[in-house]
């Protein structure tokens, strides 16, 4: 089956850093990720729709010069929080389309 | 955009009793109706999905029904058993899940040995 990575799992960082998080189609190509975003006890939401060679598309409200998405390849994209403070703590997961699709195991993200 | 709403957002059902868990969208446009299951701390796994086309499909222990006129589906799951325990998420989709997701707010089902 589709298998989807993701790299960091855990993330501890101080407020003002910047965290790079990776999300990897292992055994497939995707023009197309996802990202999402989950609070504790709550649905996900998307936050941002991920072309591979092109600009990401981002949902209302998300700030793109916050959370920065790459789509290098049909095999990866990235997600830069940049300038990480408290409130943007959360777990952040992709996913990548083959038919339907599959999610990546998560990062949490921790911002003291 | 799309809205889904999902009903209820906790239950609670005796082993090897019926659980059902009730969306509606608002799309009509949407083709495309995945069902997840969350255990904490992991990643949503695809437990069911149906597609516009269809009314209902089984797979064992797990069935989806749809109705496009009322634009809701259910997903029921019978003879519970205690690894059933999850949050259920359904999702709205176009383009047969090539398009983004629009999720369920979740269920959080508890089965009761």
């Amino acid at each position: 089956g589709a298998v989807v990575s993701q790299h960091p799992s855990r993330v501890i960082c101080k407020s003002g850093t910047s965290v790079k998080i990776e999300c990897r189609s292992l055994d497939f190509q995707a023009t197309t990720m996802f990202w999402y975003r989950q609070f504790p006890k709550q649905s996900l939401m998307l936050m941002a729709t991920s072309n591979e060679g092109s600009k990401a598309t981002y949902e209302q409200g998300v700030e793109k010069d916050k959370f920065l998405i790459n789509h290098a390849s049909l095999t990866l994209s990235t997600l830069t929080v940049t300038s990480a403070h408290p409130e943007d703590s959360s777990f952040y997961i992709c996913s990548a389309t083959l038919g339907t699709q599959y999610f990546g195991p998560g990062t949490r993200l921790l911002v003291l | 955009g799309e809205n889904v709403e999902q009903h209820p957002s906790t239950l609670s059902v005796q082993e090897g009793d019926s659980a059902v868990i009730k969306c509606t969208y608002s799309d009509s446009a949407s083709n495309y109706f995945p069902w997840y299951k969350q255990e904490l701390g992991k990643r949503p796994q695809l437990i069911i999905d149906i597609r516009s086309n269809v009314g209902e499909k089984k797979d064992q222990r797990i069935a989806v029904t749809l109705n496009k006129t009322a634009k809701h589906f259910s997903l029921h799951i019978t003879e519970t058993q205690p690894e059933d325990s999850a949050v259920y998420f359904c999702a709205a989709s176009k383009n047969f899940g090539n398009e983004k997701l629009t999720f369920g707010t979740g269920t959080r089902l508890t089965i009761i040995p």
